[in-house]
């Protein structure tokens, strides 16, 4: 049950794109398309933003949009805004189990 | 509206014994996937403890063995029991329901603190 690897931080500039990455391995991330994206704000819940690899739920901005490719799921931000920099965790099922990245800090510049 | 709320955190002595609880709305616990997440203070989230709708339970190597999943279907409500706690523990635990199996709705979560 080894989290899953982010980068510890990424930024960009207002407008700007940018991509996390979420890289774990066959057991988990490359063998189920269950993967989920979290955003989490200082002092509150997560927030599903992405389900199964790149499906948005009812709510969420179409600026936020998933992929995967062999163990790597990829979550990218685009027209980055102010209210986006907050912490960024990836979640993957593993035979009946879950597990979660090690989170990534998104600072909008 | 799907809620959940947690409750029964609190400042325990190592060693000691906890039971959270997590009250749910809006949804029946009983037909879904529900997770146990903790965050240590400054820390990334880690995954607890699941209970699926046919009632099999999992839970982190961390856990396995002192943390024990249930629920309650008459109080729709999910629990977590905690015995031999450590200072590791300390962590705000959050309830969460599935989303298409992975956790979607979460709670606002409930601080354990243990510390002597």
């Amino acid at each position: 049950q080894s989290a899953l690897t982010q980068p510890a931080s990424v930024s960009g500039s207002p407008g700007q794109s940018i991509t996390i990455s979420c890289t774990g391995t066959s057991s988990d991330v490359g063998g189920y398309n269950y993967v989920s994206w979290y955003q989490q704000h200082p002092g509150k819940a997560p927030k599903l933003m992405i389900y199964e690899v790149s499906n948005r739920p009812s709510g969420v901005s179409n600026r936020f949009s998933g992929s995967k490719s062999g163990n790597t799921a990829s979550l990218t931000i685009s027209g980055l805004q102010a209210e986006d920099e907050a912490d960024y965790y990836c979640s993957s099922y593993t035979s009946s189990t879950y597990v979660f990245g090690t989170g990534t800090k998104v600072t909008v510049l | 509206e799907v809620q959940l709320v947690e409750s029964g955190g609190g400042l325990i002595q190592p060693g000691g014994s906890l039971r959270l609880s997590c009250a749910a709305s809006g949804f029946t616990v009983s037909s879904s996937y529900m997770s146990w997440v903790r965050q240590a203070p400054g820390k990334g989230l880690e995954w607890v403890s699941v209970i699926y709708s046919g009632g099999s339970t999992y839970y982190a190597d961390s856990v396995k063995g002192r943390f024990a999943i249930s629920r309650d279907n008459s109080k729709n409500t999910l629990y977590l029991q905690m015995n031999s706690l450590r200072g590791e523990d300390t962590a705000v635990y959050y309830c969460a329901r599935g989303y298409n199996l992975l956790p979607g709705y979460w709670g606002q979560g409930t601080l354990v603190t243990v510390s002597s």
